[in-house]
């Protein structure tokens, strides 16, 4: 099965400066890959996605790019904020369009941004 | 529109005790998942239903049974819980299809002692 490493496990960055959490996936049929955000105490929620046929995606200060040949992909978050300050989770899936669809997640990124 | 809703949002049992963790989702999704959540292992997929009516094992199913018991209503049995499911429980939905996007609830946070 699909198998999803992510790095690093803590990150902390001053306010203003720029983060980058990168992830790795075993499966080359995966082609849909999500970063999810959680604060404490709360379940994860998306905050962007990119699939097999873009290299990049940006929204904002958030950006996602992949590489399909050497199987990664990050997420990067330019002028960070106190807020950012969550755990982050890179996860991968092969969407074929039938039932069986599955994500598997990395272990997460504890993001601290220090004011 | 309250997404995926879980209840209870914590629970203490004793070892060898049984309980039912709920999910509700309002989002006319088809397919609904849960998870478990513990410290350096991430999100690990417990059970899934594709779509109502149906239902499969993901990475760790053991001392897990789960119900589909209609299209809004997925629920996570534990019949003798043991001290290693100490977690933080996730439910999610999805639409279904091409529609990958999964929505998570707020979790359920249980202790066995």
């Amino acid at each position: 099965g699909e198998n999803v490493e992510q790095h690093p496990s803590t990150l902390s960055v001053q306010e203003g400066d720029s983060a980058v959490i990168k992830c790795t996936y075993s499966d080359s049929a995966s082609n849909y890959f999500p970063w999810y955000k959680q604060e404490l105490g709360k379940g994860p929620q998306l905050i962007i996605d990119i699939r097999s046929n873009v290299g990049e995606k940006k929204d904002q200060r958030i950006a996602v790019t992949l590489n399909k040949t050497a199987k990664h992909f990050s997420l990067h978050i330019t002028e960070t904020q106190p807020e950012d300050s969550a755990v982050y989770f890179c996860a991968a899936s092969r969407n074929s369009g039938g039932s069986n669809y599955k994500l598997t997640f990395g272990k997460g990124t504890l993001l601290t941004v220090n004011p | 529109n309250a997404g995926v809703t879980q209840t209870p949002k914590f629970q203490v049992l004793k070892t060898g005790q049984s309980m039912t963790l709920q999910c509700a989702q309002d989002m006319n999704h088809n397919s609904m998942y849960w998870y478990r959540q513990d410290p350096g292992m991430g999100l690990r997929l417990i059970y899934y239903s594709a779509s109502e009516g149906t239902t499969d094992k993901g990475e760790v199913p053991n001392g897990y049974n789960v119900s589909r018991l209609n299209k809004r209503e997925f629920s996570l049995r534990l019949e003798s819980a043991a001290p290693s499911q100490t977690s933080v429980y996730f439910c999610a939905s999805r639409a279904g299809g091409p529609r990958e996007t999964q929505y998570f609830g707020p979790g359920t946070r249980l202790l066995v002692l």
